[in-house]
C-alpha cells in the first residue's frame, strides 16, 4: 500500500518567516495530495489540495508543489502570522480507487513571535 | 448544515467493554471513513464505506466492525475493547471518489482503562 513520509515532524519559525513542509509518497498511482491543519483539538481541515496533472498550486499565502518524478510535494507558507501554529498533514489517495487518504505523521508548526 | 458529527464526543470504557460510535452527515456524501488518530502516528484508516449498504477493510481494521446500514450514517463498533484502542476517533465523509475533499467530525476521545 501507499507510504506517506513527512518532514520536519516539528518546525519553529519567526513571525513573517516562511515554512516549508515535505513530504514523500511511495505509489506512482497516487494522484491527489491534500494537506490539512489541525489545531490544538480541533478536526482536521483541508486547506489545499493539488492533483498530479499540475506542479504548483498558490493561495494568498499557502501554496503547494508537486514533483511527480521524484514522488514528493512540498507545503510553502509565507509571511508566517500567529494563527498559522497547528499540526499540518500531508496526504495521498490514488482517487478512482476508494481507499481514503494515506496520511503522513504530522508537522507541528510554532510561530515564535 | 451541521457537516460530519460524531456522538460520543468523550467517552471511557472498561477493558472489554462494547460501544458504538456514531457518525452522521447531512451533504449526501457517498464515501465515509474512520481514522483513529494516536501521537506521533498521523491518521490511520480502519475501515471505510463507498455508498449505502458497503464496508471495507483500511490500514488498521482489527478490534472494529462497521455498518452503512443508511447513507447519511456510519457506525463503528468495538466489541471487546483493549487499552490499545484509546485514541481519537474520527469519521469523515467525501462527496464522491476518494480524490475529493475529506470532510471531518469533530472526533470522540475514547479512553480503555
Amino acid at each position: 500500500g501507499e507510504n506517506v513520509e513527512q518532514h520536519p515532524s516539528t518546525l519553529s519559525v519567526q513571525e513573517g518567516d516562511s515554512a516549508v513542509i515535505k513530504c514523500t509518497y511511495s505509489d506512482s498511482a497516487s494522484n491527489y495530495f491534500p494537506w490539512y491543519k489541525q489545531e490544538l483539538g480541533k478536526r482536521p481541515q483541508l486547506i489545499i489540495d493539488i492533483r498530479s496533472n499540475v506542479g504548483e498550486k498558490k493561495d494568498q499565502r499557502i501554496a503547494v508543489t508537486l514533483n511527480k518524478t521524484a514522488k514528493h510535494f512540498s507545503l510553502h507558507i509565507t509571511e508566517t502570522q500567529p494563527e498559522d501554529s497547528a499540526v499540518y498533514f500531508c496526504a495521498a489517495s490514488k482517487g478512482g480507487g476508494a481507499d481514503g487518504l494515506t496520511f503522513g505523521k504530522g508537522t507541528h508548526l510554532i510561530i515564535q513571535p | 448544515n451541521a457537516g460530519v458529527t460524531q456522538t460520543p464526543k468523550f467517552r471511557v470504557l472498561k477493558t472489554g467493554q462494547s460501544m458504538t460510535l456514531l457518525c452522521a452527515q447531512d451533504m449526501n456524501h457517498e464515501y465515509m471513513y474512520w481514522y483513529r488518530q494516536d501521537p506521533g502516528m498521523g491518521l490511520r484508516l480502519i475501515h471505510y464505506s463507498v455508498g449505502e449498504g458497503t464496508t471495507a477493510k483500511g490500514e488498521v481494521p482489527d478490534g472494529y466492525n462497521v455498518s452503512r446500514l443508511k447513507k447519511q450514517n456510519f457506525l463503528l463498533g468495538l466489541e471487546s475493547a483493549a487499552p490499545s484502542q484509546t485514541s481519537v476517533y474520527f469519521c469523515a465523509s467525501s462527496y464522491n471518489r476518494g480524490d475529493t475533499e475529506a470532510f471531518f467530525g469533530q472526533g470522540t476521545r475514547l479512553t480503555v482503562v
